[in-house]
């Protein structure tokens, strides 16, 4: 099946502009989570939805947001774009369910796209 | 809550050696573990994972971990590195309710 697929793979902003990154998740998974992944911070939670909804979020100012589609689909929108934005963004889906369990039980093992490195100039 | 900790950001290893990446955690209750590799520009990738049961698990391309509950450790190792073995390599935990926590990572180096 379809691993988890992120567009565009590359884009260069510059800076006070805004940026829109896409997610599809595996069939079948309803959570989609994001990820900012930077040399000096690592890989930082953005936030996690499910099922239209975000259930948990980072420590990520209000010019980061997200939001899902019906189809588990997910965007995530950064506007204002400053230079510290620059970062691989990483989408990662999973069969975690609606009480944060998997249905049947056990860990839940996340599966990431390739991401969407995002350059601010 | 739970979080890890990854001793040493880079380890260089000759290739044919020991790999030995380090994980310690910290959780108030039994968390699962697992451990991601990261290829130059792609995304993570699950080599193991440990829920419960045997703490020795084996994952893909011959890198196995123990889970040592007395130490709160979950070290990766691999017993002769290869060149594309040359990744960064994360370590996270997570709760029963899958909240996942991730390490700081490691860089390996395999040198010829």
């Amino acid at each position: 099946k379809a691993g988890v697929t992120q567009t565009p793979r590359y884009l260069i902003k510059t800076r006070g502009q805004q940026v829109t990154l896409s997610c599809s998740p595996i069939s079948g998974h309803r959570s989609v989570s994001w990820y900012q992944q930077t040399p000096g911070q690592g890989l930082q939670f953005l936030f996690e939805y499910f099922s239209e909804t975000q259930r948990n979020k980072g420590n990520f100012p209000g010019r980061f947001s997200g939001r899902q589609f019906s189809n588990s689909r997910s965007e995530m929108n950064v506007s204002t774009l400053e230079l510290g934005d620059s970062a691989l963004y990483l989408c990662a889906s999973s069969l975690k369910g609606l009480a944060g369990g998997l249905v049947g039980g056990g860990a839940n093992v996340l599966t990431f796209g390739a991401g969407s490195r995002l350059t601010v100039l | 809550a739970q979080s890890v900790t990854q001793l040493g950001s880079h380890v260089s290893v000759s290739e044919g050696a020991l790999v030995l990446l380090r994980c310690n955690y910290s959780s108030s209750v039994p968390p699962y573990l697992f451990w991601y590799v990261q290829y130059p520009n792609q995304g993570l990738q699950l080599l193991l994972k440990y829920t419960t049961g045997a703490t020795l698990v084996k994952g893909i391309n011959g890198f196995e971990a123990e889970f040592k509950k007395s130490e709160t450790s979950f070290h990766l190792t691999k017993p002769s590195a290869h060149m594309s073995d040359a990744a960064e390599y994360f370590c996270a935990v997570s709760d029963r309710n899958n909240d996942m926590r991730f390490g700081a990572g490691t860089r390996l180096t395999v040198k010829p």
